[in-house]
This record gives C-alpha cells, sequence and structure tokens, in this order.
C-alpha cells in the first residue's frame, strides 16, 4: 500500500523569501518520489523526483526537495520565491514494483509580491 | 518536441448523453494514464495501459467508464450516461517504461474539461 499526505491546503510567502511545501509519504518499501506542479487552466509538469542516491534532490525552476527516510518526508523548497511560482504543487508516490503513482491533494502555493 | 495532446479542451454535454475523450501521448512512450480531477481535489486514478493492454482499470468509477487504447498510441476515455457527477478535467499522461523500470516520470496532457449539465 502507498499514500502520500500534503498537510496544507494553502501556503503563503512573500517574494523572495524562502518557501517549503510540505510532503509526508507512507509505503510498505522502498519509495519513489516525485513533485508535480500545475498552472491555472494546464496539466502537471514534472519538478523533480528521488528514486535513489543524494537525499537532496535538484529540479526545474530552482526548486530541490529533501528526501528524509526517518521522518517519511519530502519536502519542496526554494530559496528566493518569486511570483510566477504561484501554483498548485502536487507531491506523488509509487512503490518499487508498481506502475501506479498516488498523488497527494495538492497545496496551492500563492507568493505575494 | 510535442508533448501529450488531449482533445476536445472543453467538453460540455447534457446529462445522459455519451462523451469520448482523445490522449495523443508521446511518441514511443508505452504507458499511458487517465486521472481524474475534480474541482479542488487531487488527482484521481482511473485506468493505465502499458502498449494496448490495460492491467490495471481498478479506478474506473463505474461500468459507465470505458477506455482503449490503439496500439503504443492513442487512447480514448469513453464515458456512457454522463452525469453531473463525471464533470471533472480528466488528464492523461504518457511515460516511458523500460524494460524492469518503473522509476520513469509521466508527463501530462493539459487536459479536458468536461462540464454535464
Amino acid at each position: 500500500a502507498q499514500s502520500v499526505a500534503q498537510p496544507e491546503d494553502q501556503v503563503n510567502v512573500a517574494e523572495g523569501n524562502p518557501l517549503t511545501v510540505k510532503c509526508t509519504y507512507s509505503v510498505s518499501g522502498n519509495p519513489y518520489l516525485f513533485w508535480y506542479v500545475q498552472y491555472p487552466n494546464r496539466g502537471l509538469q514534472f519538478l523533480l523526483k528521488y528514486i535513489t542516491g543524494d537525499n537532496l534532490v535538484k529540479g526545474s525552476y530552482g526548486f530541490e526537495a529533501e528526501f528524509n527516510k526517518s521522518q517519511t518526508s519530502f519536502h519542496l523548497k526554494k530559496p528566493s520565491a518569486l511570483v510566477s511560482d504561484s501554483a498548485l504543487y502536487f507531491c506523488a508516490v509509487r512503490l518499487l514494483g508498481s506502475y501506479i503513482p498516488t498523488f497527494g491533494r495538492g497545496t496551492s502555493l500563492i507568493v505575494h509580491p | 518536441g510535442a508533448g501529450v495532446s488531449q482533445s476536445p479542451s472543453n467538453k460540455v454535454t447534457e446529462k445522459g448523453k455519451d462523451v469520448e475523450l482523445r490522449c495523443d501521448p508521446i511518441s514511443g512512450h508505452t504507458a499511458l494514464y487517465w486521472y481524474r480531477q475534480r474541482l479542488g481535489q487531487g488527482l484521481e486514478f482511473l485506468i493505465y495501459f502499458q502498449g494496448n493492454s490495460a492491467p490495471d482499470k481498478s479506478g474506473l468509477p463505474s461500468d459507465r467508464f470505458s477506455a482503449e487504447r490503439t496500439g503504443e498510441s492513442v487512447s480514448t476515455l469513453t464515458i456512457q450516461r454522463t452525469q453531473q457527477e463525471d464533470s471533472a478535467v480528466y488528464l492523461c499522461a504518457s511515460s516511458l517504461v523500460t524494460s524492469g523500470s518503473n522509476t520513469d516520470t509521466q508527463y501530462f496532457g493539459p487536459g479536458t474539461r468536461l462540464t454535464v449539465l
């Protein structure tokens, strides 16, 4: 079984400040973890993924995420937020041997000028 | 290169009518997925194709929903006798699944917004 939780429906941050979007997961095995972003009226765009190796993963648009096995977390971060980062962010987990990912409910990120 | 495309982008239909939604995956991608996204909700898995076979149909919500795929190309999601609760954005994604690997990234289409009146 696999599940993912995004505990915050919405995150507000001022432009230029660091941002964090939280994600925790539950799997019975080794997880493959993904972050996607969805802009209004668009499909999901891939940001980054963790498969194995370094716990800190760097992705598109300056985003990064840290895999923390002990806390079963994969929080998305960016050192300095831009207004254009405002969008809906989805975390997803997939278990080794499964081709079906489970997505979180999404977190709306709002970056204020 | 070309990404995943879906048509139509918007579909308005009357309750009880049948609708067909189309997905063109990225060329060469063997895996294809359909998801449903209701307003303000996350993604709900519907069905997964590997090639033209569907090893996992567990997400289809009722027998009014069906999908097929031609070869490793176009897929069609059909909803019969539409109901108002079918109103949602239907997203398609494809990925290149190499032998023994399931680490590949999914690439999503822009979605079809279905409104059932």
